[in-house]
C-alpha cells in the first residue's frame, strides 16, 4: 500500500524567510505532484515531477524529486503573505500508466506572517 | 471552457437519505476520479474511471456507487448517507496518454450528514 507523508503539517513563517516542506513516499512511483489549496477552494496544480533529479521552479517555489530516497521537497524562498495556503504532495501509484489514481499526503498548512 | 463542474456546492442530508453528486467535464478527458477530503487526512480516492463504461474502486469505496455512461459525466451516489460521510468531495479529470497527466479538480461539494 502506497503511503505519502508530509512534514511539517503546520508551518508558520515570517515574511522574507526560507523554508522547506518534505514529502516522503513508500513505493516506487513515476510521478509526483504538488498542489496548492486556498481555504474553501479547489486544488491548483503547481508542479509535476517525472524523473530522478527533476527540479522545477515557479516564482518563490521550487520543487525537487529524489526517486532513490523517495523524497520530494518544496522549497519556499523569501516567503510572502500570498503564499499562505495548504500544500499537498501526491503520488501516482499506477506504476507506469497513470489512471488518475493519486495518493495524497496529509497537507502542510502554511501561514506567512508579516 | 468550464473545466470540471460539480453540483451541488453544498448539501445537508439526514442519515439514511440518498443523493447523487454530479460531476461533468468539458475537456474530453478519459480519466475521472472522486476524492473525499477530511481534516488532517489529505484527499482519499473513492472511485475512478478510465473511460465510459469502466470504473474501479479506490481506497475508500464503501457506501458509494459510481457509473460512467458518457465521457463527460461521472456521478457519485450515496446510497444511504451516514454521518461518517460528512466531508468535502472533489471530482477530478485528466487526459490519457500524456506523461504529466495533470489532474484538474472541480470546486468541490461540501456535504453534511446529520
Amino acid at each position: 500500500e502506497l503511503k505519502v507523508e508530509q512534514n511539517p503539517l503546520f508551518l508558520s513563517m515570517q515574511e522574507g524567510k526560507n523554508y522547506t516542506i518534505y514529502c516522503n513516499y513508500s513505493t516506487t512511483s513515476d510521478r509526483l505532484y504538488w498542489y496548492r489549496q486556498d481555504p474553501g477552494k479547489s486544488l491548483e496544480s503547481l508542479f509535476v515531477l517525472l524523473s530522478n533529479g527533476a527540479v522545477k521552479q515557479e516564482g518563490r517555489l521550487m520543487a525537487s524529486l529524489d526517486t532513490k530516497a523517495r523524497l520530494s521537497t518544496l522549497h519556499i524562498t523569501a516567503a510572502v503573505h500570498d503564499l499562505s495556503a495548504t500544500y499537498f504532495c501526491a503520488v501516482d501509484d499506477a506504476g507506469g500508466t497513470s489512471y488518475g489514481k493519486l495518493t495524497f499526503g496529509q497537507g502542510t498548512i502554511l501561514t506567512v506572517h508579516p | 471552457n468550464a473545466g470540471v463542474t460539480q453540483t451541488p456546492k453544498f448539501q445537508v442530508l439526514k442519515t439514511g437519505q440518498s443523493m447523487t453528486l454530479q460531476c461533468a467535464q468539458d475537456m474530453n478527458h478519459e480519466y475521472m476520479s472522486w476524492y473525499r477530503q477530511d481534516p488532517g487526512m489529505g484527499l482519499r480516492l473513492i472511485h475512478y474511471s478510465v473511460g465510459a463504461g469502466i470504473t474501479d474502486q479506490g481506497e475508500v469505496p464503501n457506501g458509494y456507487n459510481v457509473s460512467r455512461s458518457t465521457t463527460e459525466d461521472f456521478p457519485l451516489r450515496l446510497l444511504s448517507a451516514a454521518p461518517s460521510q460528512t466531508s468535502v468531495y472533489f471530482c477530478a479529470s485528466s487526459r490519457a496518454g500524456f506523461s504529466e497527466n495533470i489532474q484538474y479538480f472541480g470546486a468541490g461539494t461540501r456535504l453534511s450528514v446529520l
